[in-house]
């Protein structure tokens, strides 16, 4: 079974503070990807990266980065964390030959 | 563009209930759409999909059908079990770079004993 795991369930931070969401996949997969999910809004994708190093940005990029130093680990960024930050962020993992995504159980992230 | 519009929540049914979820897509071309399924405290686990026109997905009862000509693809389950509480996502997936979804805002159901 593919896994796809993130490091930490929930998260509190304070406004300002640099935030690292990690997430890791054991299937050997191409692309890895950043949601947030919010109420009434779904799944909104935030970066993608389809190969070591490579990264593009999704819908709503801003205030985040990503890093891709290694093809099992996707790195997100908060350069300087937010109140309106505050989200369920969700990572996924998928191949190019098969592209159905398969989820990690996500990081609650609360930013006061 | 691509969208998906699913039909509003919360869905509250007495167990043993036929389950209809509603979802329409916009799209360029002809996507693989998904059902995706996410039980309290957990990610998103893929619950069924179609990659083309006229086929049907299914898996644990639950049943949709890909329906190019009303853009549709409507989640099914013709008898719904307490432990089918979840929400429920409807995605369509594009090729931009990489093999990227879009989902719909997910639908909240609760199944009552």
């Amino acid at each position: 079974d593919v896994k796809v795991t993130q490091s930490s369930r929930y998260l509190v931070k304070r406004t300002g503070e640099k935030v690292f969401l990690e997430c890791v996949q054991d299937m050997d997969h191409e692309n890895m990807f950043w949601y947030r999910q919010d109420p009434g809004l779904g799944l909104r994708l935030i970066y993608f990266s389809y190969d070591v190093k490579m990264k593009e940005k999704g819908d709503i990029p801003e205030g985040y980065s990503v890093s891709r130093e290694k093809k099992e680990r996707f790195s997100l960024i908060l350069e300087s964390a937010s109140t309106n930050q505050t989200s369920m962020y969700l990572c996924a993992s998928s191949s190019t030959s098969v592209p159905e995504q398969y989820f990690g159980p996500g990081t609650r992230l609360t930013v006061t | 563009g691509n969208s998906v519009t699913q039909m509003e929540g919360p869905v509250t049914l007495s167990e043993e209930a036929f389950l209809t979820i509603n979802c329409t897509y916009t799209a360029t071309g002809y996507p693989s759409l998904f059902w995706y399924v996410q039980y309290p405290g957990e990610g998103l686990q893929l619950l069924l999909k179609a990659t083309k026109a006229d086929d049907k997905g299914s898996n644990k009862g639950f049943e949709a059908t890909y329906r190019k000509e009303t853009t549709s693809f409507h989640l099914e389950k013709g008898s719904v079990q307490v432990s089918d509480s979840a929400v429920y996502f409807c995605a369509l997936l594009y090729l931009q770079g990489a093999q990227k979804l879009v989902f719909g805002q997910g639908t909240r159901l609760t199944i009552n004993p």
